[in-house]
């Protein structure tokens, strides 16, 4: 079964808006990672925080983490058409990557 | 760098044929893996490697086999090919697996 579960499946914005889309996992893990996968394409890593971190920033995205709820988020500011992919929470179980099941973002011009 | 290769990029196979998907990377990385991707879901796990000569399970492991004689190539075998194997394949490196993954272009595989 898949570690992380992203949600909402599909997020249908138009730019300039934010977007926000959550990750739930199951398990204590050290870190959790967010990947951005183009259509048909490799995943392309965006941002990773570690479990000792609460919030973490790159450009105009901003990564939440809350352990005890065992969930995180990633917010993605000001949103353009060319942020419209899918995107994957990973989460380390032990010794593997588990990825989620994604959320497919689309932004309208 | 060329960072991770895979070949072929698409495969058509018929179902009992047997194929290696070929990986690997420049970037001396101890950690590789194998996922699968199949329409509308994220990534599976089939396997994975900590190290050259060191190659553990995933999620979906079944009807797979992989090697790492190597730190840099990692590939993966199919015994027997079903149409359920049918799916985008991706291999992905990265210094540990706490670490930034880098992913490969994909092969998609088509079994008949």
């Amino acid at each position: 079964s898949q570690q992380g579960e992203e949600d909402p499946q599909a997020l249908s914005i138009q730019e300039g808006e934010n977007a926000t889309m959550n990750c739930s996992y199951k398990t204590s893990i050290n870190n959790l990672q967010w990947y951005r996968q183009n259509s048909g394409r490799g995943l392309v890593h965006l941002i990773l925080i570690r479990s000792n971190e609460r919030e973490k920033h790159s450009g105009r995205l901003r990564v939440t983490l809350d352990t005890s709820k065992k969930s995180s988020s990633l917010l993605i500011t000001a949103s353009r058409a060319a942020d419209t992919a899918s995107y994957f929470c990973a989460t380390d179980a032990g010794q593997k990557l588990v990825f989620g099941t994604g959320t497919r973002l689309l932004v309208s011009p | 760098n060329a960072g991770v290769t895979q070949t072929p990029k698409f495969q058509v196979l018929k179902t009992g044929q047997s194929m290696t998907l070929q990986c690997a990377q420049d970037m001396n990385h101890e950690y590789m893996s194998w996922y699968r991707q199949d329409p509308g879901m994220g990534l599976r796990l089939i396997h994975y490697s900590v190290g050259a000569g060191i190659t553990d399970q995933g999620e979906v492991p079944n009807g797979y086999n992989v090697s790492r004689s190597t730190t840099e190539d990692f590939p993966l075998r199919l015994l027997s090919a079903a149409p359920s194997q049918t799916s985008v394949y991706f291999c992905a490196s990265s210094k540990g697996l706490g670490e930034t993954q880098y992913f490969g272009p994909g092969t998609r595989l088509l079994v008949l």
